[in-house]
């Protein structure tokens, strides 16, 4: 069935380092791909997505391209903060369906 | 803003009781799920529901059902819990499906449940 594969954690950074969180994907068609974020005591939020080959998606400094060559789906920022600290889950949907497919998320540490 | 809300933040029950989790969209969204979180394995659906008294089951429905008796609220139901419940459980909502499949779910703050 359709799952998704990310890095484990946790990933510990200095500030201002680059990130790289790993994500791939097995799927039977073409899916829709996100990164969720969620911080301390919180739900997750929707960080970033992309619906198709080559879509790069990118918010809050943050960017994912998605690779169908790969199945993949990288989370990449050029410089973190403390306050990214946080677990990041990779997802994927496929068209016409409601239900997303997590993976089981990667803890980011970031010290000053 | 859409705003998932769920009643309860932290819950204490003991094994055998009778539980309810409330949770509440104000968007008008069709899709509701109910999810839950355990360290290592990530998010797991329990049961959704795209629309009123309608309802489906996910990938470990087990020990669990739901209610969903109006649009805006889908309730999560433990009729006998037990320890391997003891979990933190997220509800989230999302509109009806997109043409390009982008079915953004939005979450709630979740619920942590506590069984002795």
């Amino acid at each position: 069935g359709d799952s998704v594969t990310q890095m484990e954690g946790p990933v510990t950074l200095s500030e201002e380092a680059f990130l790289t969180i790993n994500c791939t994907y097995t799927a039977t068609g073409y899916p829709s791909l996100f990164w969720y974020v969620q911080y301390p005591g919180e739900g997750l939020q929707l960080l970033l997505k992309a619906t198709k080959a080559d879509d790069k998606g990118s918010n809050k400094g943050f960017e994912a391209t998605y690779r169908k060559e790969t199945t993949s789906f990288h989370l990449e920022k050029g410089s973190v903060q403390v306050s990214d600290s946080a677990v990041y889950f990779c997802a994927q949907t496929a068209p016409g369906y409601s239900t997303l497919t997590f993976g089981k998320g990667t803890m980011l540490l970031v010290s000053p | 803003d859409v705003k998932v809300t769920q009643s309860s933040r932290y819950l204490v029950k003991r094994t055998g009781e009778k539980v309810f989790l409330e949770c509440v969209q104000d968007m008008d969204h069709e899709n509701m799920f109910w999810y839950r979180q355990d360290p290592g394995l990530g998010l797991r659906l329990i049961y959704f529901s795209y629309d009123v008294k309608m309802k489906e089951k996910g990938d470990i429905p087990e020990g669990y059902s739901v209610s969903r008796e109006k649009k805006e609220r889908f309730s999560l139901i433990l009729e006998s819990a037990s320890t391997n419940q003891t979990s933190m459980y997220l509800c989230a909502s999302s509109p009806g499906l997109s043409p390009s499949g982008a079915n953004v779910l939005t979450f709630g703050a979740g619920s942590r449940l506590t069984v002795l």
